[in-house]
């Protein structure tokens, strides 16, 4: 059972849609962050989140961070190809220890 | 800001022979440097987790013998795969944080073959 419960596993939408994507735990975290991964890259930092019920754009982009601090959202907002990845989420415990959720690959098709 | 590069990009070796794949940060001091290991289509796998002067903190089933790691500096670490057999192929990623950030930066990746 991993700490950090990502939903959908998969999306698959067509240009200009709107999407969200889950993080969910029964543990609280002292940040979150979100990251996107293209295939044979490593992964890129979008965003921390550092305060219960934070909530930060960064374009079409908008993060939240549960009240309790447990749980996060990534809103994306007219998906564009460009957009397509694999979105993790890992939540910070203590200082050195960060647990990743499983993952959503998104696909935006033209 | 916090650039972290890995080399080499990918590498092709023997079976039986080792690979070092270096993890540096470019403009920041890296006080915890982080190793992970990435199947196709499924998240980052946690291999071990290094400070700088001291020794690496491996993850439960993580052969320590087997993959070495080095965080000699505040800007390098090192994994070596020593005695490489085809099942270690995969794509290693490395990150790093100083005490200053809330989040890791991760380097670009390597993708080991071992034929």
């Amino acid at each position: 059972t991993q700490l950090l419960e990502q939903s959908p596993q998969f999306l698959s939408i067509q240009e200009g849609e709107n999407l969200t994507v889950y993080c969910n735990s029964s543990s609280v975290f002292s940040s979150l962050q979100w990251y996107r991964q293209e295939p044979g890259e490593g992964p890129v930092l979008l965003v921390t989140v550092v305060t219960g019920g934070e909530v930060k754009k960064l374009k079409r982009l908008t993060f939240q961070f549960g009240d309790a601090r447990k749980d996060s959202s990534l809103h994306i907002t007219a998906a564009q190809p460009g957009d397509t990845g694999l979105y993790l989420c890992a939540g910070a415990r203590g200082f050195n220890k960060f647990y990743f959720g499983s993952g959503t690959k998104l696909n935006v098709k033209p | 800001g916090a650039v972290v590069s890995q080399h080499p990009s990918w590498v092709i070796c023997k079976s039986g022979t080792s690979v070092k794949i270096e993890c540096r940060s470019l403009d920041f001091q890296a006080t915890t440097m982080f190793w992970y290991r990435q199947f196709p289509k499924q998240s980052l796998m946690l291999m071990a987790t290094s400070n700088e002067g001291s020794k690496a903190t491996y993850e439960q089933g993580v052969e320590k013998d087997k993959f070495l790691i080095n965080h000699a500096s505040l800007t390098l670490s090192t994994l070596t795969v020593t005695s490489a057999h085809p099942e270690d192929s995969s794509f290693y990623i490395c990150s790093a944080r100083s005490r200053v950030f809330h989040e890791q930066y991760f380097g670009p990746g390597t993708r080991l073959t071992v034929t």
